[in-house]
C-alpha cells in the first residue's frame, strides 16, 4: 500500500519568511496530493491540492510542486504570518474515473512555527 | 453541501469499558467514509473505511470495530478500551465524484477520547 513520508515534523521560521514542507510517496499509481492545516484541538482543513497533471499550483501565499519522476511534492508558505502556525499534513491518494476514491494516506504533520 | 455530524465531542472512559462514536453525514449519498486517530504529537492514522452500507475494510488491527448500518451513518466501537486507544478520533468522508472534479475528504469535528 501507499506509504507517506513528510519532513520536517517541527520548523520554526521568523515572520516574512518562507516555510517549505517535503513529503515522498511510494505508490507511483497516486495521482492527487492535498494539503492540510490542522489547528490546536479542530479538524484538518483543506488548503491546496494537486492533480497528477500539472507540476505546480498556487493559491495567494501558497503553493505546491510535484515532481512524479521522484515521487515527491513540497508545500511552499511565503511571507510567513503568526496565523501560519499550525499542524500542515500532506496526503496522497488515487483518484479514479467514474467515481471510485482511494483512500487518502496521510504523512505524519509538521508542526510550523511562526515567530513575530 | 456535505456535513459532518460527529459525538460524543469528549470523554473519559476507564480501561475495559466499551466504546461507540457516532458519525452522521448529511447533503450526500453513497459517500466513502473513513474514521482516523490522531494520538498526541502524532499523525494521522486510517482506522476503517467503508463504501457501502455493512461495508467495512479494516486498515490496523486493533481492539476497536467500525460498522455502518445505513448509508450516513458509521460507528465506531470497542468492547474494551485500552490505554493506547487515547486519542483524537475524526470521521471523514470522500464524496464520489469523476476524476479531477475536486474531491476533497471532509472531515467532523473531531472526538476527544483519554483512557483513564
Amino acid at each position: 500500500g501507499e506509504n507517506v513520508e513528510q519532513h520536517p515534523s517541527t520548523l520554526s521560521v521568523q515572520e516574512g519568511d518562507s516555510a517549505v514542507i517535503k513529503c515522498t510517496y511510494s505508490d507511483s499509481a497516486s495521482n492527487y496530493f492535498p494539503w492540510y492545516k490542522q489547528e490546536l484541538g479542530k479538524r484538518p482543513q483543506l488548503i491546496i491540492d494537486i492533480r497528477s497533471n500539472v507540476g505546480e499550483k498556487k493559491d495567494q501565499r501558497i503553493a505546491v510542486t510535484l515532481n512524479k519522476t521522484a515521487k515527491h511534492f513540497s508545500l511552499h508558505i511565503t511571507e510567513t504570518q503568526p496565523e501560519d502556525s499550525a499542524v500542515y499534513f500532506c496526503a496522497a491518494s488515487i483518484l479514479g474515473y467514474g467515481g471510485s476514491q482511494g483512500n487518502l494516506i496521510f504523512g505524519k504533520g509538521t508542526k510550523l512555527s511562526v515567530k513575530p | 453541501s456535505q456535513t459532518i455530524h460527529q459525538w460524543p465531542a469528549t470523554l473519559v472512559q476507564p480501561v475495559g469499558s466499551p466504546l461507540s462514536l457516532e458519525c452522521t453525514v448529511e447533503g450526500t449519498s453513497n459517500p466513502n467514509l473513513y474514521w482516523y486517530r490522531q494520538a498526541a504529537g502524532r499523525g494521522l492514522q486510517l482506522l476503517f473505511y467503508s463504501v457501502g452500507i455493512g461495508q467495512i475494510s479494516s486498515e490496523v488491527p486493533q481492539n476497536l470495530s467500525a460498522s455502518r448500518p445505513q448509508d450516513r451513518q458509521f460507528i465506531l466501537s470497542s468492547k474494551k478500551l485500552l490505554l493506547s486507544d487515547s486519542g483524537f478520533y475524526l470521521c471523514a468522508l470522500i464524496q464520489a465524484g469523476r476524476i479531477f472534479s475536486g474531491n476533497t475528504i471532509y472531515f467532523g469535528e473531531g472526538s476527544w477520547l483519554t483512557v483513564v
